[in-house]
């Protein structure tokens, strides 16, 4: 399994857009970058996920490098209630296992 | 759609005794469940991957004795933790698949505390 880094923690504003990196050097071709996030006390939330192209949904927006080593999730307008454990996940498609690692702790503030 | 519901949400018992936990999916069909483990502030590990009618496969390092996984319907599964001790102690989250395997849907997870 390709692994991925991330920054520990994060700070951002309320109403601010939140850039969340993640760098995972060694993906294969065939692996998807997948983001979930879990809010305190709660089961981990589907965000995203792309291939190569960027992608935006409700809830956020997913720039992928060209060369695909690293990759941005964006929360366009953050609010308190995206504080939460941001995961970045890389796997193939159909391959059943998320690994998780330790994540971004996400802390928006008023 | 795709909602996950587990049951119950938090729940205390004694050294000793066995506790059962459910997971449901409400608005779909899921062929396939997993169920996971999470410590306080550590992250989620997979304890075990079920489908329906057939045995959990379990990821190594779970004692299948200790973890009864059953998975008797396309909506259900249950995670039996056998003689409880206090270090069994943490978060077990569910999650379900449709058939593709390329998304999980998670429950809510369930607090249990072993005294």
């Amino acid at each position: 399994d390709a692994k991925t880094t991330q920054p520990p923690s994060m700070d951002c504003a309320e109403g601010r857009a939140a850039n969340l990196p993640c760098n995972h050097s060694t993906i294969s071709g065939n692996e998807y970058v997948y983001w979930y996030r879990q809010i305190h006390s709660q089961g981990p939330q589907y965000i995203i996920h792309g291939l190569k192209n960027n992608e935006t949904n409700e809830m956020a927006s997913l720039i992928i490098t060209e060369d695909r080593k690293s990759s941005t999730l964006i929360l366009p307008h953050a609010t308190l209630r995206d504080t939460a454990v941001y995961y970045c996940i890389v796997r193939e498609y159909n391959d059943y296992k998320l690994s998780f690692g330790a994540g971004t702790t996400v802390t928006v503030r008023a | 759609g795709a909602v996950v519901s587990q049951h119950p949400s938090w729940v205390i018992c004694k050294s000793g005794t066995s506790v059962k936990i459910e997971c449901r999916s409400l608005d779909f069909q899921a062929t396939t469940m997993f169920w996971y483990r999470q410590f306080p502030k550590q992250s989620l590990m997979l304890m075990a991957t079920s489908n329906e009618g057939s045995k959990a496969t379990y990821e190594q390092g779970v004692e299948k004795d200790k973890f009864l996984i059953n998975h008797a319907s396309l909506t259900l599964s249950t995670l039996t933790v056998t003689s409880a001790h206090p270090e069994d102690s943490s978060f077990y989250i569910c999650s379900a698949s449709k058939g593709d395997l390329s998304e999980q849907y998670f429950g809510p997870g369930t607090r249990l505390t072993v005294t």
